[in-house]
């Protein structure tokens, strides 16, 4: 089915550990984006992609990684997990950025204890 | 750049009422504004976009919003709401390269 996915949906981790959050679109939309939620802060950009091999910073990318190696998945990587990263973790894609709609995934609820 | 700011954070109403739910921008350029929903355990859909002409925007289950350059406001309305309109709402404000979300307002619709 054409969609955006992510896994896993729920995550414990514990703090130093290594965490990759997966995110797969089927539209083939160019741009690709990761958001974290966190109450009283609506979402925060962490990484974004144009294009396979593109990718740029965020409002809060300090501690995390991505990739894009194809143009349908965009892997989001803890390198070393802390504790205010405790979040819910949302993808998205768009044809475009700034006018067009965003599509996003379920989200991700990782817990870094 | 821009930024966006949700004046309510919870809007308690009641079934059938008329609702609104305020957001302001700051921005130096033109922007696009748009209204996601957020149901529980979901992630956000679009509830409507302004990107050029008329000021007044409709979107789906309902929903308006209108554009207001002077005041740099787009507040959303419901003439009349249902239980099901219960969510989490966010208004987001982008120019070509830059989409930034405000805080989100917490809509709770009681019968």
């Amino acid at each position: 089915d054409a969609g955006i996915t992510q896994s896993p949906r729920y995550k414990i981790t514990e703090t130093g550990r290594q965490v990759t959050l997966m995110c797969h679109q089927t539209w083939s939309h160019s741009y690709m984006f990761w958001y974290r939620q966190d109450l009283g802060h609506g979402l925060r950009l962490i990484y974004y992609s144009a294009a396979a091999d593109i990718t740029d910073k965020g409002e809060v990318s300090d501690g995390y990684v991505v990739s894009r190696s194809k143009t349908e998945n965009f892997p989001l990587t803890l390198e070393s997990a802390t504790r205010s990263q405790t979040s819910v973790y949302f993808c998205a894609s768009s044809g475009t950025y700034g006018t067009d709609t965003q599509y996003f995934g379920p989200g991700t609820r990782l817990t870094v204890l | 750049a821009q930024s966006v700011t949700q004046l309510d954070s919870q809007v308690p109403v009641f079934e059938e009422a008329p609702v609104e739910l305020r957001c302001n921008y700051s921005s130096s350029v033109s922007v696009y504004l748009f209204w996601y929903v957020q149901y529980p355990n979901q992630g956000l859909q679009l509830l409507l976009k302004y990107l050029s002409g008329s000021t007044l925007v409709k979107g789906i289950n309902g929903f308006e919003a209108e554009f207001n350059k002077s005041q740099t406001s787009f507040h959303l309305r419901k003439p009349s709401v249902h239980i099901s309109d219960t969510a989490e709402y966010f208004c987001a404000v982008s120019d070509s390269d830059d989409m930034r979300f405000g805080a989100g307002t917490r809509l709770t619709v009681k019968p």
